[in-house]
């Protein structure tokens, strides 16, 4: 079974902290994802990775950034939080195009 | 630009009735299409891919390139069915994959 594997199922932050949201993933795998699912809006691509040190921009970068140092393990960075980015982060990971989903990091900012 | 249009946000039937869940897509080149399924309190997890053109839980999507959809359909809804449904696309050399904003199913008995 395919294991991807978010650091934190809850976390509150204070407004201006610097967070970081943890991602690792068991199957080797190239390409990886950090979204946000937020009612009435869906999941929103954030940053994507195909590749250690590779990324690129998804949808809604804005005050984000990511880290992949390591094949099976991808950041999300949230340089300033923000009450605006307090919603639900998944991350995932894709093989043979078949996504594969943490469990979500539930973040509020204060 | 890739992107995915789901009409609606909530759509509800009776046990036994049939269903279709609309998606609309829109992109340039060739896409892989998908619908993902969210049980209550599971994780996101892949219900069926265009590519497979197989039938999952009794499910079943045709890619209709003419019209830009991917609709998914049941004929005879189940309790179970109950779930948020996301169709996705993934297009490009790098395997972006977008969402669309999900419709909330609910079957009543």
């Amino acid at each position: 079974d395919v294991k991807v594997t978010q650091s934190s199922r809850y976390l509150v932050k204070r407004t201006g902290e610097k967070v970081f949201l943890e991602c690792v993933q068991d199957m080797d795998h190239e390409n990886m994802f950090w979204y946000r699912q937020d009612p009435g809006l869906g999941l929103r691509l954030i940053y994507f990775s195909y590749d250690v040190k590779m990324k690129e921009k998804g949808d809604i970068p804005e005050g984000y950034s990511v880290s992949r140092e390591k094949k099976e393990r991808f950041s999300l960075i949230l340089e300033s939080a923000s009450t605006n980015q307090t919603s639900m982060y998944l991350c995932a990971s894709m093989i043979n195009t078949e996504a594969f989903f943490g469990q979500g990091t539930r973040l509020t900012v204060v | 630009a890739q992107r995915v249009t789901q009409p609606e946000k909530l759509l509800s039937v009776f046990k036994g009735a049939p269903v279709e869940l609309k998606c609309n897509y829109s992109y340039s080149g060739s896409p892989e299409l998908f619908w993902y399924v969210q049980y209550s309190r599971q994780r996101l997890q892949l219900l069926l891919r265009h590519i497979s053109r197989e039938s999952i839980k009794g499910f079943t999507a045709d890619l209709n390139k003419g019209e830009t959809s991917f609709h998914l359909k049941k004929p005879f809804a189940q309790e179970e069915d109950s779930a948020m449904y996301y169709c996705a696309l993934s297009g490009g050399s790098n395997y972006k994959l977008t969402f669309g904003k999900g419709t909330l199913l609910t079957v009543n008995p």
